[in-house]
């Protein structure tokens, strides 16, 4: 199974906007409204920031928002800010003809310059 | 509060065993599946494996069926990820990670344990 494919970085400017692609196939991010999004400042666990393509855990900020269009996944980070920086992660539920399991992308490393 | 306390680092030569693990509290122990994650040094994540601890349903990512065992004590809440003949490329960060039953996401994560295999 691959992984899901992002931008190896993104940057932005305090204040703006900036937005991560996640791009899988037909057996993930197409077929499934299950794509998370996943945030790691260095030395640190993971921590859900999206789920369900689009939805937010209790105590997430409402300038992380997530989308889909067909195969391809995206997180926007509005307003950004230097605590921003990190890096994020995209994951989908997926599905082969052996068994289901998840999918991580790549990783985006988030910068605020 | 959700826990998930994983256990120490660990420093192992290859060949050997190891059995590490992630103890929950805090929720339900038997609703949610935990899964493990590994990270290598400088890399992304990889998802590992899933086990549900109210029936020991288990699945694999095939990149590591047969390379590692996943197991869980439900009595102690405690979940395991165990390697038989650890290799050099086995190091990495391990992290568990909880998924409530019908979700498709991990909410809580635990800290993380460092194995380093090394001759």
């Amino acid at each position: 199974q691959s992984a899901l494919t992002q931008p190896a970085s993104v940057s932005g400017s305090p204040g703006q906007s900036i937005t991560i692609s996640c791009t899988g196939t037909s057996s993930d991010v197409g077929r499934y409204n299950y794509v998370s999004w996943y945030q790691q400042h260095p030395g640190k666990a993971p921590k859900l920031m999206i789920f369900d393509v689009s939805n937010r855990p209790s105590g997430v900020s409402s300038r992380f928002s997530g989308s889909k269009s067909g195969n391809t996944a995206s997180l926007t980070i509005s307003g950004l800010q230097a605590e921003d920086e990190a890096d994020y992660y995209c994951s989908s539920y997926t599905s082969t003809s052996t068994s289901p399991f998840y999918v991580f992308g790549t990783g985006t490393k988030v910068t605020v310059l | 509060e959700v826990q998930l306390v994983q256990s120490g680092a660990e420093v192992k030569k290859p060949g050997e065993s190891l059995k590490i693990s992630c103890k929950g509290s805090g929720y339900s122990f038997i609703i949610y599946w935990i899964g493990w994650v590994r990270q290598m040094p400088g890399k992304g994540l990889e998802w590992m494996g899933i086990i549900y601890p109210g029936d020991s349903d288990t699945r694999y990512s095939p990149s590591f069926q047969g390379q590692v065992t996943i197991s869980a004590d439900k009595s102690i809440r405690t979940a395991y990820l165990q390697w038989s003949s650890l290799k050099a490329s086995d190091t990495a960060m391990y992290y568990c990670a909880i998924a409530r039953a019908g979700s498709y996401n991990f909410d809580y994560w635990g800290q993380g344990t460092l194995v380093t295999v090394s001759s």
